[in-house]
């Protein structure tokens, strides 16, 4: 099993819909997660990080934490074009190194 | 102002060559770290400083030495450069190490695209 696992897409959404990108991972004692988005050609961006099970909530964008099925995801509401990225999930193990998934690519369909 | 910078931006090199990439933070962290996206963009931390200390030192060979002259500046430097070294470099960092919190939100500088000819 890969360490940290994003279906890599490409997922198509239509614009204003609600976007679901999701990630497993595979150590349990893992702690920190986080969400980046890296459009074509630039760096990741910090974009959402949670630590406990539960939502969390940021404007657009919420993430879900579920330790015990060791599986993040993140949800895109109203969805734009300019979400189209791939959006990479990282996961700090409880040895303390993060370890980043491959990434899904996002694609808003106007 | 540029949080995280690096230079250069590009680097074009035969293969055998020394070359060397520059980052320099302005946020006042105290940890930074070396990552490698490959062609199939896959992030991999290589390095990461804190105050100027190694504290993650991945499976890299040893051709790729980083050098932290103090916590804001990390380089890297990359001896008898190889076809398989071509990647984006990113340079990056954090406010504490990986070690001492959870909150490890990491930012990241430009990349730097090596290729190796």
């Amino acid at each position: 099993q890969k360490e940290v696992e994003q279906n890599s897409g490409p997922l198509s959404v239509p614009e204003g819909a609600i976007a679901s990108l999701n990630c497993t991972y595979s150590d349990r004692g893992s702690q920190s997660f986080f969400w980046y988005r890296q459009y074509s050609g630039k760096s990741p961006e910090l974009i959402m990080s949670i630590y406990s099970n539960g939502d969390k909530e940021d404007g657009r964008f919420t993430a879900q934490l579920n330790k015990a099925s060791q599986y993040v995801s993140l949800l895109i509401r109203d969805s734009q074009p300019s979400d189209s990225a791939t959006y990479l999930c990282a996961v700090k193990r409880r040895d303390d190194k993060i370890i980043f998934g491959k990434g899904t690519r996002l694609h808003i369909l106007p | 102002d540029t949080a995280v910078s690096q230079t250069p931006k590009y680097l074009v090199t035969q293969m055998g060559n020394d070359k060397s990439i520059k980052c320099e933070q302005n946020l006042g962290h105290d940890t930074m770290y070396w990552y490698k996206q490959d062609s199939k963009k896959f992030l991999k931390i290589m390095f990461s400083y804190n105050n100027k200390e190694l504290i993650i030192n991945e499976t890299v060979p040893n051709r790729f030495s980083p050098k932290s002259p103090d916590k804001a500046h990390l380089n890297l430097h990359i001896n008898s450069l190889e076809l398989g070294d071509s990647a984006v470099y990113f340079c990056a960092s954090s406010q504490v190490p990986l070690r001492r919190s959870s909150y490890n939100e990491q930012f990241f500088g430009p990349g730097t695209r090596l290729t190796v000819l």
